[in-house]
Order: C-alpha cells, then structure tokens, then sequence
C-alpha cells in the first residue's frame, strides 16, 4: 500500500528565512509525488509535481523539491519565505498502478513569523 | 475559469438525515474523485470515477454513495449522516493514467459539513 508521512504538524519560521518541509513516502514502483498548498477555506493547489527525470523540480511561488529515491523522500523547499506563504502543505504520492488516486500526508501548517 | 465547483459550502444536517453534496467541472476531465478532510488525517479518498460511467470505492467509503451523472458532474450521497461525517468534502478532478503524465488533481473549494 501507498503512503505519505509529513513528520512536521507546525513549523513556524520568520519571513526571510530558508524553509524545509519533509515528506517521506512509501509506493511499491516509481512514484509520482506532488506537493499542494491550501489556504484556509480554500482548496488545494498544485505547487509542483516529479513523474521522472531531473529529480530537483521547480514549482510555482519560488518553491522547489528534491527527489531522492534512496532516501524515499521528496522535500520542499524555499530559499526565502514570505508571509503569504503562510498555509497549510500536503505531499502526496500515486503513480500509474495507484489509478491516480493520490494519498495524501497528513499536512504540515506553516506560520511565518514578520 | 470556474475549474471545480462544488455546492453547498456549508451544511449542518441532523443525524439521520440525508444528503446530496454536487461537483461539476469544466476542464474536460475524464477522472473525478471525492475526498474527505479531517484534522491531523490529511485528505482521504472516499470514492473515484475513473472515467465517465464508471466508480469505485476509496480507502474510506462506507456511507456515502456516488454518481457520475456525466462527463462533468460527480455527486456524492449521504443516505443517513452520522456525527462522524463531519467533515470538510472535496471534490478534484483531473486526466486518467496514460493521460498527460498522470496529470494532476484539480480542486473545488470544499463543503464544509456538519452533523449533529
């Protein structure tokens, strides 16, 4: 069986500074994994995704992501956090033998200090 | 582009009683998917419709029935609500494997439900 474990429930950091957020996954064959931003009352939304090559990805709001496979992990990051960056993360993992029905993290809430 | 949109936004419902949460989306998405948010659970996926005349059961089903009224429409039922239903419900959407990359899921802006 698929799954996700985000070990960070808060992270709290000041606006400027560096951020990482962890994200470990188990699936059986190459993943896919995806990593999504929610906004209180909103939805989620794509930030970026690896299906295969180059394993560090380039996401929307200055965000990137590395894939390791030895190590199972996917982590975002992002040279310098803004306030507006302010939200709650999901990772999540799928891939073609999952159907694209993603499983999904349990979140990380990320409060941005001024 | 209205992408995902779900209705209601909010409901408060009684135990016991039933309801009908709808999902409509304008991308042309063959996959459409219903997903249940609970705090410190993340999301998870209660059912999926593959492709348009076609459904199947999640990780956590039991209660809800669905319908894929169409290529665009993607309903979610509960028969008789329960306290633990309680929940914030969202609808995604997105291409089927072997479409565009595994293409990813496309969001509605949740129901916030309430059973008491």
């Amino acid at each position: 069986a698929q799954s996700v474990t985000q070990p960070d429930i808060h992270i709290t950091v000041s606006e400027g500074a560096s951020l990482e957020l962890r994200c470990n996954y188990s699936y059986g064959a190459t993943p896919y994994l995806f990593w999504y931003v929610q906004s209180p009352g909103q939805g989620l939304q794509l930030l970026l995704k690896y299906f295969s090559g180059d394993t560090l990805v380039q996401g929307i709001k200055g965000f990137e992501a590395e894939f390791k496979r030895s190590q199972s992990s996917f982590n975002l990051r992002k040279p310098s956090v803004h306030w507006s960056d302010a939200a709650e993360y999901f990772c999540a993992v799928g891939g073609l033998r999952g159907g694209n029905k993603l499983t999904f993290g349990t979140g990380t809430q990320l409060k941005v200090e001024l | 582009n209205a992408g995902v949109t779900q209705t209601p936004k909010f409901q408060v419902l009684k135990t016991g009683q039933s309801m009908t949460l709808q999902c409509a989306q304008d991308m042309n998405h063959n996959s459409m998917y219903w997903y249940r948010q609970d705090p410190g659970m993340g999301l998870r996926l209660i059912y999926y419709s593959a492709s348009e005349g076609t459904t199947d059961k999640g990780e956590v089903p039991n209660g809800y029935n669905v319908s894929r009224l169409n290529k665009r429409e993607f309903s979610l039922r509960l028969e008789s609500a329960a306290p633990s239903q309680t929940s914030v419900y969202f609808c995604a959407s997105s291409e089927p494997p072997g479409g565009q990359e595994n293409s990813p899921l496309h969001f509605g802006n949740g129901t916030r439900l309430t059973v008491t």
